[in-house]
């Protein structure tokens, strides 16, 4: 079976810099996606890992503990629009995603 | 446009109906993945197609099914509707072999399904 586990909700600052935790237990897992989802809106790809370390993609970053069953997600220079679901969602067998419940984050001026 | 087409966008039906949502993936994508999203609900996985056979099953209810085409476009059927099956359904596409972010899900933008 799959296990996902991250925050509930988080609330930041504009400007400042956010860091989303996830863990993880899943069997046949090949890497881990993070998602954006604004409300009422489709989820859209934001970064994958698949080897340990640290993805920048822009205001965007992404680590991956293979060993450690354990992901984040970094945002920087918050800004309004990141106000939005960001979902962790590590691969298992036949290349099938389970997403967790998503963090709520809630960026404040 | 994600590229992934999904039709109608909204839906609005009495309990006890049947409907069907339309999802076209995206192209030369041979998966197609069916979500419920209920309100301020994560994404609860249904079923899953790859190039017209079932893959995988989720939490679908008996009085859910799906199929995917020749052309690979997938329907969802939803029948006997009760209010609690009002949600946003998603599709998703991969290119579902390969590796790495090939695999990664493109989601269309929903329908939404109020059941009155």
């Amino acid at each position: 079976g799959q296990n996902i586990d991250q925050p509930t909700e988080m609330t930041a600052t504009e400007g400042a810099i956010v860091q989303i935790n996830c863990t993880y237990q899943t069997s046949g897992f090949n890497g881990l996606f993070w998602y954006q989802q604004h409300a009422g809106e489709a989820p859209t790809f934001l970064s994958y890992n698949v080897l340990d370390g640290l993805e920048e993609k822009g205001r965007f970053s992404s680590f991956l503990s293979r060993s450690k069953g354990y992901s984040y997600l970094l945002l920087k220079e918050l800004q309004m629009k990141d106000s939005a679901s960001y979902l962790c969602a590590p691969t298992g067998g036949g290349n099938k995603l389970t997403f967790g419940t998503g963090t709520q984050l809630k960026v404040e001026l | 446009d994600s590229g992934v087409t999904q039709t109608p966008k909204h839906l609005i039906t009495a309990t006890g109906q049947r409907v069907t949502l339309r999802c076209s993936p995206r192209s030369g994508d041979l998966s197609v993945y069916w979500y419920q999203q209920s309100l301020d609900q994560g994404l609860q996985f249904l079923i899953q197609y790859y190039n017209g056979e079932e893959r995988a099953k989720g939490n679908i209810l008996e009085r859910f099914s799906a199929q995917q085409f020749p052309d690979l476009h997938s329907e969802l059927n939803l029948s006997s509707l009760e209010l609690g099956d009002s949600a946003l359904y998603f599709c998703a596409s991969s290119g579902g072999t390969g590796t790495g972010a090939n695999y990664g899900y493109t989601f269309g933008s929903g329908t939404r399904l109020t059941v009155v």
